[in-house]
């Protein structure tokens, strides 16, 4: 059955320093794709980065990096140059493409950035 | 730029009663969801669509139901709410693209059924 871990409830990090978010999943479909979203105290969720499984380079984009390791089946997220407003939960999300459009969501990781 | 739109932000309801949740998108996608966000805990599809005319059931759809009568609009009805029922729900939609299929949400509806 396909699942989502988050096993960090709670992080800490420094201003300007970098951090990374650990996400592990499973699944026994060899297409599917993963996202992480953010939702800030507003309470909104946030598309951050996206990694298919067949993609052979790890995402991007702009300060969010995604370590993809699919052997160990984790998909951690790296924020560089952490800021005061990336103080937010973290959600790690997947889609297998032959169950529809449906994501499955871990339980997030709250992240706080200390000035 | 409104992307998706929910209404209402907020509801209090007593148990028995009913309400429709509303959501609409402009980025002409084919795809709708709706989700629950309860403390601690990530969101659930509650239905979903993939099309004008259907839908699905997700995760947990007990106590809840969807209609999809046009592509822009995904209706959530609760037709006797529960206290189980008081929490956040998310609207959503995406174009499906293989795997990428990327979510946009709304900004949440607070419900509380007392």
């Amino acid at each position: 059955a396909q699942k989502i871990t988050q096993t960090q409830p709670g992080m800490f990090v420094q201003e300007k320093e970098a951090v990374t978010l650990d996400c592990t999943y499973d699944t026994s479909d060899p297409s599917y794709g993963l996202f992480w979203y953010k939702q800030p105290s507003s309470g909104e969720m946030i598309f951050l980065i996206y990694q298919g499984s067949y993609d052979q380079q790890n995402a991007t984009e702009g300060r969010y990096s995604l370590n993809f390791q699919k052997a160990r089946k984790s998909a951690n997220l790296v924020i560089s140059a952490s800021q005061l407003g990336d103080s937010a939960m973290y959600f790690c999300a997947m889609r297998e493409v032959h169950q529809g459009g449906k994501l499955i969501f871990g339980q997030g990781t709250e992240l706080s950035v200390k000035p | 730029n409104a992307g998706v739109t929910q209404t209402p932000k907020f509801r209090v309801l007593k148990t028995g009663q009913s309400m429709t949740l509303l959501c609409a998108q402009d980025m002409n996608h084919e795809y709708m969801y709706w989700y629950r966000q309860d403390p601690g805990m990530g969101l659930r599809l509650i239905h979903y669509s993939v099309g004008e005319g259907t839908t699905a059931k997700g995760e947990v759809p007990d106590g809840y139901n969807v209609s999809r009568l046009k592509k822009q609009n995904f209706l959530l009805g609760l037709e006797s709410a529960a206290p189980s029922q008081t929490s956040v729900y998310f609207c959503a939609s995406s174009q499906p693209q293989g795997s990428k299929n990327i979510q946009y949400f709304g900004a949440g509806t607070r419900l509380s059924v007392l």
